[in-house]
């Protein structure tokens, strides 16, 4: 029944190595979206794709990449992790940009050591 | 750009009392006000939404007033039950396609038994 997927749920790493979060869905939405989300604080929206359309939001760090391979798959790659990206990341998608319902998945919760 | 303020941040109610979170949004173009409920560990899952055309809308509990002359909007829950006990997130959206969701910053809601 799991619509949006990510894995893993719990993820630690150490200050500057790469690391990949990954996210499926099986609602075959055109658009993904990655989010921040730190404690008690509200989702913040790193980027999105529209299909094959990527578009970062200004104030996203260099430092944060994602691909998305096909319609189902997005990955989301911060390439040099610091303390303050320790966060919940939530995957979330969308039938059509605009107006329409963020299904989100669980989040994978980063920890950097 | 459009911003979003929610208020209070915290809310303590005895069950079977009702919780009332308001919002107001900057940006007279949004027209679409999501709410999202988000329990501990978990993503955020869409509760209730309106669009700018219509002034109210209700599911069972639940129920979400709009006021665009005030740029305002409100949720409402009724006889609340200690599983309401969550945090939950309003958001405006503007109907263009490039324009993400703008959310709150969330108010926790504590429901006492």
């Amino acid at each position: 029944d799991a619509m949006v997927i990510q894995n893993p749920r719990y993820q630690v790493t150490q200050f500057g190595k790469p690391v990949t979060l990954s996210c499926s869905q099986t609602l075959n939405h055109n658009v993904m979206y990655w989010y921040q989300q730190k404690s008690s604080q509200a989702p913040k929206l790193l980027f999105h794709y529209y299909d094959k359309d990527f578009n970062n939001e200004a104030d996203t760090p260099d430092n944060f990449q994602s691909r998305r391979p096909n319609t189902s798959f997005c990955f989301l790659d911060i390439r040099s992790p610091g303390l303050g990206d320790a966060a919940m990341y939530l995957c979330a998608t969308s039938r059509d940009r605009g107006p329409y319902e963020q299904y989100f998945g669980p989040g994978t919760r980063l920890t950097v050591t | 750009g459009e911003n979003v303020e929610q208020h209070p941040s915290t809310l303590s109610v005895q069950e079977g009392d009702s919780a009332v979170i308001k919002c107001t949004y900057s940006d007279s173009a949004s027209n679409y006000f999501p709410w999202y409920k988000q329990e501990l560990g978990k993503g955020p899952q869409l509760i209730i939404d309106i669009r700018s055309n219509v002034g109210e809308k209700k599911d069972q509990r639940i129920a979400v007033t709009l006021n665009k002359t005030a740029k305002h909007f409100s949720l409402h829950i009724t006889e609340t039950q200690p599983e309401d006990s969550a945090v939950y997130f309003c958001a405006a959206s503007i109907n263009s396609g490039n324009t993400p969701l703008v959310f709150g910053k969330g108010t926790r809601l504590s429901v006492i038994a």
